[in-house]
């Protein structure tokens, strides 16, 4: 099976620290994508990546950047956390570089910054 | 512009009943359809997914689907629902050719006893 793990189940930060989210795969897929989820508004994505040291802005990327230095690790930054980024982030991984294929999902961190 | 569309944002159904989720989607090219649920504070799991071949796509805990290409559907169905399914569902589109999942706003699931 394949398993998608995130750093922290949850967090809490003030505005203006720097936040990392981590996100590992264990099944050596090429793409990993990070999402935010809020009530009302589905899953929104905010950055992919299809291979190492690759990364691709989503539908969301203001106030965040990301980094992949291995294949197995995508990592979710705010550079300077606000309160408007309170939100469920979701990590998911895929293998498929040709289609938009079926994505598996991490646990989630709820973050909340005050 | 891709999007996929779930009309419904809540709904109530009793233990035993059926179930059906409405999905529409707008998307230029042949689809790849997906159903994921997502249990509270949790991930996502996949249920079921269309590619080709057979309208009628078959998953996991009971539930299958249906792409309707004539009226841009991709409906989820279940005959009984069972207390555990309570959840939020959500359906996305995907095609080859392309690298991102468009997502429905979701569809949440309260079963009553």
């Amino acid at each position: 099976d394949v398993k998608v793990t995130q750093s922290s189940r949850y967090l809490v930060k003030r505005t203006g620290e720097k936040v990392f989210l981590e996100c590992v795969q264990d099944m050596d897929h090429e793409n990993m994508f990070w999402y935010r989820q809020d009530p009302g508004l589905g899953l929104r994505l905010i950055y992919f990546s299809y291979d190492v040291k690759m990364k691709e802005k989503g539908d969301i990327p203001e106030g965040y950047s990301v980094s992949r230095e291995k294949k197995e690790r995508f990592s979710l930054i705010l550079e300077s956390a606000s309160t408007n980024q309170t939100s469920m982030y979701l990590c998911a991984s895929s293998s498929n570089k040709l289609a938009a294929d079926t994505q598996y999902f991490g646990p989630g961190t709820r973050l909340t910054v005050l | 512009a891709q999007s996929v569309t779930q009309p419904d944002i809540h709904i109530t159904v009793s233990e035993g009943a059926s179930l059906e989720l409405r999905c529409n989607y707008s998307y230029g090219a042949t689809p790849y359809l997906f159903w994921y649920v997502q249990s509270p504070g949790q991930g996502l799991q996949l249920l079921l997914k269309y590619f080709s071949g057979d309208t009628l796509v078959q998953g996991i805990k009971g539930f299958e689907a249906e792409f309707k290409r004539s009226q841009s559907s991709f409906n989820l169905r279940k005959p009984s629902v069972h207390w555990s399914d309570a959840a939020e569902y959500f359906c996305a589109v995907g095609a080859y050719n392309t690298d991102k999942l468009i997502f429905g706003t979701g569809t949440r699931l309260q079963v009553f006893p």
